[in-house]
């Protein structure tokens, strides 16, 4: 199983860019790095899943580099909303799949 | 949208009784998981099911802790007895597809306080 380690915590404030970088060196051919999202008192929820290169949607860009062995999630103009931990995840899902997540990482945006 | 139901949202109970909770997954979705959420920690994987059989359920503690899924559809978890350091976030998910880029699905989750 790929093991993820991500910063602890991070501080920005209302409208920067935000990067939070996850490494996962032992990242397998077949895996795929999603992230997700999670507010207090609710579970997680999926923002964004790549392979390699870049992905973006409406809410993130995801920049993963040719070897693979970590991942950016990039949050463009943050906003006091996208205070929540961060969860970089690395594997398929279903089936005999196991996901497994780290401690995450607690962004904190400030006025 | 579809959602991940679980029941109930809240529980208080007392040591040593025994409790239980509910999830019924996105219709369609084989896979079932059962996570832990500790206060300030990550989500920690209790037991995964693919439709009714248990896949992994290396980190249940299976001398209080049970889950089934049945009829491969909806799966409780009970815990008897309850202990102090149960006191979590039980979260469900489910998910669709195999081997594949399918994302988890969670529902709100179930917060069990042990007094």
């Amino acid at each position: 199983l790929a093991k993820t380690t991500q910063p602890i915590s991070m501080d920005s404030y209302e409208g920067q860019e935000v990067n939070i970088t996850c490494s996962h060196n032992n990242i397998a051919t077949n895996d795929y790095i999603t992230w997700y999202q999670q507010f207090p008192s609710q579970g997680p929820r999926f923002i964004i899943q790549g392979y390699k290169t870049k992905v973006t949607n409406e809410v993130a860009s995801l920049f993963i580099p040719a070897d693979r062995k970590s991942s950016t999630l990039s949050l463009p103009r943050v906003s006091l909303s996208d205070t929540a931990v961060y969860y970089c995840l690395v594997g398929v899902s279903g089936g005999y799949n196991k996901l497994i997540f780290g401690a995450g990482t607690r962004l904190a945006v400030h006025p | 949208e579809a959602e991940v139901a679980q029941s109930p949202r809240y529980k208080i109970t007392e040591k040593s009784q025994a409790v239980a909770f509910w999830c019924d997954p996105i219709s369609g979705h084989a896979t079932l998981y059962w996570y832990r959420q500790i206060l300030g920690q990550g989500p920690e994987l209790l037991v995964q099911f693919q439709d009714e059989s248990v896949v992994d359920d290396s980190q249940l503690p299976k001398d209080r802790f049970s889950a089934e899924r049945l009829k491969g559809v909806d799966s409780t978890l009970k815990i008897q007895p309850a202990e102090l350091g149960d006191s979590a976030m039980y979260l469900c998910a489910s998910s669709s597809l195999t081997g594949s880029t399918g994302e988890l699905f969670f529902g709100e989750g179930s917060r069990l306080t042990v007094l």
